[in-house]
Formats: C-alpha cells, structure tokens, sequence
C-alpha cells in the first residue's frame, strides 16, 4: 500500500547547526510530497510543498528536495534557530485521494 | 492566517457512550477532513467532506462514526458507540477547494480518552 516513512524520531541541536530530515515514499499512484510543521499545543501547519522531482521549496530559510529515482524527499536547514523547535512530518497526497498520508514525525529541539 | 477551531480541546468518556468533535473550519473552505492519531503512532486520515457528502474514506472510518455539517455549523465527527481504540488525539482540517496544490489547514485537535 501506499506509505511514508520517517525514521528520524527526534533530532538535538545547538543554534546555528545544519537540520537535515529524511523521507521515503512507496507508491504506484503519482505524489504531491509536502514537509509540515507543528508547534507546541497547534496542528500541522504547511510549510512545503514540492511537486516536481529534483526540484527545490523554499520557505522561512527551510528547503525541501525531492528525488523520484530514489522516491526521497528531504528538508533541510542551513542554521536552525530556537524557534524551530517543533515537530516536523512528511506527507503525501496522491493524484487519486483527497487525504495525506503522514510519516511519523521529528522532534527537532533546538537548545541556545 | 487562517484559523481552524476545534471543541472541545478534551474529551474524556466512558466506553459505550456516544461522543461529538466539533470543528469550526475557515469560513470561506468547502472541503473538510478528520485525521486520528494515536500516540506515538503517525497522523492518519479518516474521512473527507465535501457539499454534504463523504467523498472519501479510509478503512479506519468505521460503521460507529459518522460526519456533518448541518447548515454550515460545525463540521462534526461522532463516534457511537465509543471503544477503547477510539482513544487517539482527532485533527480536523480544512481547504479551499479538493485541488491538489490547495492546502489543508489543521485546527488544534481534540485528545479524546476512552475509558
């Protein structure tokens, strides 16, 4: 069946440090891959979307790839602040469905 | 931005009895969903709603649960009658339009405990 997995259960960094969070995806049906990020006591709120293989989103100093050869797509951070904190999900929705599909979540922590 | 509601924050029954989620969607979306995670579990989609319909739902949508909106009121998801598993934190959210470029937005949830 369709899935994502995300096997980064939680991430520490200290500000500055580079965040790099990982997804793979299995499907036969054709994605929209998104990253969203939840605060503490909200929901998810979207951060990315990308939609075309090998192509980068950007927002909020985050950048998202996505390679459909290795059917990965990844969220990436040059220097996280404290802000960050939160956690983060993949997800995908297929040209057929109207649900996401979510991976698990990464709890990013971000200490001064 | 946008703001999607939900009612109450939590829930606490007892098994058997009948429980209501209320979420009040951003005001001008037409497509509404519930997502249900258990803890430590990933987020997974329940139902869509679309003109007062189901349009889609998964297989964790089961016979007891149901979903409205009644004269665009709050979108409802109602679980009768409750188990144990239905323990889980609920999510609704909502979009503009079911266009895949279209986003969803998520209200807060609602941490439902079965006892």
């Amino acid at each position: 069946g369709d899935s994502v997995i995300q096997m980064q259960g939680q991430v520490t960094l200290s500000e500055n440090d580079f965040l790099f969070i990982n997804c793979t995806y299995s499907t036969t049906g054709y994605p929209t891959l998104f990253w969203y990020v939840q605060y503490s006591g909200e929901g998810p709120q979207l951060l990315l979307q990308v939609t075309t293989a090998n192509n980068k989103g950007s927002s909020r100093g985050f950048e998202a790839t996505y390679d459909k050869g290795t059917t990965s797509f990844h969220l990436q951070k040059t220097s996280v602040q404290e802000i960050d904190s939160a956690v983060y999900y993949c997800a995908m929705r297929l040209n057929y469905a109207q649900g996401l599909t979510f991976g698990l979540g990464t709890r990013v922590s971000v200490f001064p | 931005g946008p703001k999607v509601l939900q009612i109450p924050s939590h829930q606490i029954i007892d098994m058997g009895q009948m429980v209501t989620l209320n979420c009040d969607p951003v005001s001008n979306h037409l497509y509404f969903y519930w997502y249900k995670q258990i803890l430590g579990q990933q987020m997974e989609f329940l139902v869509n709603f679309y003109n007062g319909k189901v349009m889609e739902k998964s297989k964790l949508f089961k016979d007891q649960f149901s979903v409205e909106r009644p004269d665009g009121s709050y979108f409802t998801l109602k679980i009768q009658p409750t188990a144990l598993e239905d323990s889980a934190v609920y999510f609704c959210a909502s979009s503009p339009t079911g266009g895949h470029s279209y986003e969803q937005y998520f209200g807060p949830g609602t941490r439902l405990t079965v006892l």
